[in-house]
């Protein structure tokens, strides 16, 4: 157990949704970030947070948003559901900010099923 | 555009064996290297990191080799257990001041007993 916690678990829903995927870090962690792992394009950094700010930004579509907020859980909004985004979202949390080492924990993912 | 990549997608190797597995990058200006482990069903997990000012690193059984003339990175497994067996995925970080990773395919690992 990394100490990361992800809801839900799985997530179906339809073209077109919206859906929010939820990630609590690891007590003392200030960052958060967000990744997509699907068959296709591997597993793909999307955006990092630390202590509520934006920090980095990858490969993000403009239909997704993420925000930290002050108890420094982070959500992951998708929007505008297309069959493409189908895919495992992970979380991972960390002590510092990023550059040096900085070992992140991964949390379980969260799966969405795009019908 | 520039990406990592692995030579092999599957190495098979048996118990009490040692066992390499390669990365390539493309990225010459990329300044810091992780290799995660990945088992079936979980996230990925941290094994060891190299900064671009290092060409070997320690860990706990595991060692991580940087060759920056050839753009080339390896994660040496020392007396490979079948809990070794997952997907191993290098990432390199571009991003400066910021981290910015850029992931390989990654390389299964099947450790026979």
């Amino acid at each position: 157990d990394s100490g990361v916690t992800q809801t839900p678990k799985h997530l179906i829903t339809a073209t077109g949704q919206r859906v929010t995927l939820r990630c609590s870090p690891r007590s003392g962690d200030l960052s958060v970030y967000w990744y997509q792992q699907s068959l296709d394009q591997g597993l793909q950094f999307l955006i990092q947070y630390y202590n509520g700010e934006e920090r980095a930004k990858g490969n993000i579509l403009e239909r997704f948003s993420a925000q930290q907020f002050p108890d420094l859980h982070s959500e992951l909004n998708l929007s505008s559901l297309e069959l493409g985004d189908s895919a495992l979202y992970f979380c991972a949390s960390s002590v510092g900010l990023t550059g040096g080492r900085n070992e992140q924990y991964f949390g379980p993912g969260t799966r969405l099923t795009v019908t | 555009g520039e990406s990592v990549g692995l030579h092999l997608p599957t190495l098979s190797v048996q118990e009490g064996d040692n066992s390499i597995i390669n990365c390539a990058y493309s990225n010459s200006a990329s300044d810091y290297f992780i290799w995660y482990k990945q088992e079936s069903g979980k996230g990925p997990q941290f094994i060891i990191d190299i900064r671009s000012n290092m060409d070997k690193r320690q860990g706990q059984r595991v060692t991580v080799l940087l060759n920056k003339t050839v753009k080339h990175l390896s994660l040496q497994i020392a007396a490979t257990q079948p809990g070794d067996s997952a997907v191993y995925f290098c990432a390199e970080n571009i991003g400066g001041g910021s981290y910015i990773p850029t992931f390989g395919r990654g390389t299964s690992l099947i450790v026979h007993p």
